[in-house]
């Protein structure tokens, strides 16, 4: 049973910076790209961006290009997101996702929320 | 980015009717090189996770009942759900593939009447 369980959420300071994992099992990790997208607590949900299967290769949304970073390590079959400088609007469940474009397995989700 | 358009953004129905949800794309989905669409749907219960239904605007995922249909070509598509279900209850999203960012629709919540 493919499972992606996601940790490192919770409440942050505006600018401060936080790291997300995501540890997968059920599948061979190291053969899949993987992505990052978040739900908004209005529901709106955005791609952050993917990484291919070897780590070579990173691909953001342009507006969160320049402050969040994905990476992996198939040694532990995890996936992380690290943010930096988060602002309010940064306040969202955040998914790790296989697949680059398509979507096909989610984890639970983290939350993730910026305030003073 | 390829802005996606839902409707409606909410709908209530009672168990047994059929629906229909709208989605539009601001530029064609539509790959003349392979002839496919890349849109995909989504269904997302309370509570949970989104799940993948359908893909190339048509395509049921594994284990999705047939009472799932997706439809539509270009720039319109419609994810039509036959004899409605309790369980069928959530907010469903269209996502296209096409390019990146790939980007979501604002979701459409199907309720109970």
């Amino acid at each position: 049973e493919v499972q992606l369980v996601e940790s490192g959420g919770g409440l942050v300071q505006p600018g401060a910076s936080l790291k997300l994992s995501c540890v997968a099992s059920g599948f061979t990790f190291s053969d899949y790209w993987m992505s990052w997208v978040r739900q908004t607590p209005g529901k709106t949900m955005e791609w952050i961006g993917d990484i291919k299967y070897d780590g070579s290769y990173t691909n953001y949304a342009p507006s969160l290009k320049n402050r969040f970073t994905i990476s992996r390590d198939n040694a532990k079959s995890t996936l992380y997101l690290q943010m930096s400088n988060v602002r309010s609007e940064d306040t969202a469940t955040y998914y790790c996702t296989s697949g680059r474009a398509l979507f096909d397995y989610w984890g639970q989700g983290v939350m993730v929320t910026v305030s003073s | 980015d390829i802005v996606m358009t839902q409707s409606p953004s909410s709908l209530a129905v009672s168990a047994g009717e059929t629906v229909t949800i709208n989605c539009k794309s601001s530029q064609s989905l539509l790959y003349s090189g392979n002839q496919k669409n890349y849109l995909a749907w989504y269904q997302q219960k309370p509570g949970q996770s989104p799940k993948l239904l359908i893909y190339w605007a048509s395509t049921r995922q594994s284990g999705v009942p047939d009472r799932f249909i997706g439809s539509g070509s270009g720039t319109d598509f419609t994810l039509t759900i036959s004899s409605v279900q309790a369980e069928d209850l959530a907010i469903y999203y269209c996502q296209q593939y096409y390019d990146t960012p790939n980007t979501f629709g604002a979701g459409t919540k199907l309720e109970l009447k």
